[in-house]
């Protein structure tokens, strides 16, 4: 069974402190994605890497980086935590190409980020 | 106007009564992707489908590529069902483009 795995379930940060969130798979997938999840907006792409070092912008990527130093591992940056990033993150990976279209993405449990 | 629609945004139904949730779209895909959240966050893949129909256990989904349609059917539904169902497409790359998804409860 393919796992992705998140560093935190639960994290509560204070405003202006750096954050880092971890993503971990398995699979020896090519693609790796962050996602943040708001009520009434659905998911929304964040960043996007698809390939170890390589990372592409996703729809909201203002006010946070990424890292993919090897393969299995993700990384969302906060450089300065705010409000307005209290959120749900969810990681997913998945391998790339054609096989994408036919196998998807897996997601991580997610983590409940709150800035206060 | 989102690129992938679904409805109804809520649903509650009793338990064992028949279950259809919509999703539409309106742009060129390679695939649709069902998805489903319950309380707590994580996120299971139900289906992946480019045509036709697909069945696994109580759950079925139909896809129509020419009408940019696509049905989620749950028969005989349970409490357990009670989740969030996401829909989401798969253009020529490999991002996902997701509905703002449909909240299910059921009710014994």
């Amino acid at each position: 069974d393919v796992k992705v795995t998140q560093s935190s379930r639960y994290l509560v940060k204070r405003t202006g402190e750096k954050v880092f969130l971890e993503c971990v798979q398995d699979m020896d997938h090519e693609n790796m994605f962050w996602y943040r999840q708001d009520p009434g907006l659905g998911l929304r792409l964040i960043y996007f890497s698809y390939d170890v070092k390589m990372k592409e912008k996703g729809d909201i990527p203002e006010g946070y980086s990424v890292s993919r130093e090897k393969k299995e591992r993700f990384s969302l940056i906060l450089e300065s935590a705010s409000t307005n990033q209290t959120s749900m993150y969810l990681c997913a990976s998945s391998f790339g190409g054609v096989t994408s279209g036919r196998v998807g993405q897996y997601f991580g449990p997610g983590t409940r980020l709150t800035v206060t | 106007k989102n690129e992938v629609e679904q409805s109804p945004q809520n649903l509650t139904a009793q338990e064992g009564e028949f279950i259809t949730i919509n999703c539409s779209y309106s742009v060129g895909i390679s695939a649709l992707h069902w998805l489903q959240q319950h309380p707590g966050g994580g996120i299971v893949s139900l289906f992946m489908l480019s045509s036709g129909k697909k069945k696994h256990g109580r759950l079925i989904a139909t896809i129509n590529i020419q009408e940019k349609h696509s049905s989620l059917h749950i028969t005989a539904s349970h409490p357990r069902d009670s989740a969030v169902y996401i829909c989401a497409v798969i253009r020529n790359t490999d991002k996902l483009i997701f509905g703002t998804g449909t909240r299910l409860q059921v009710f014994p």
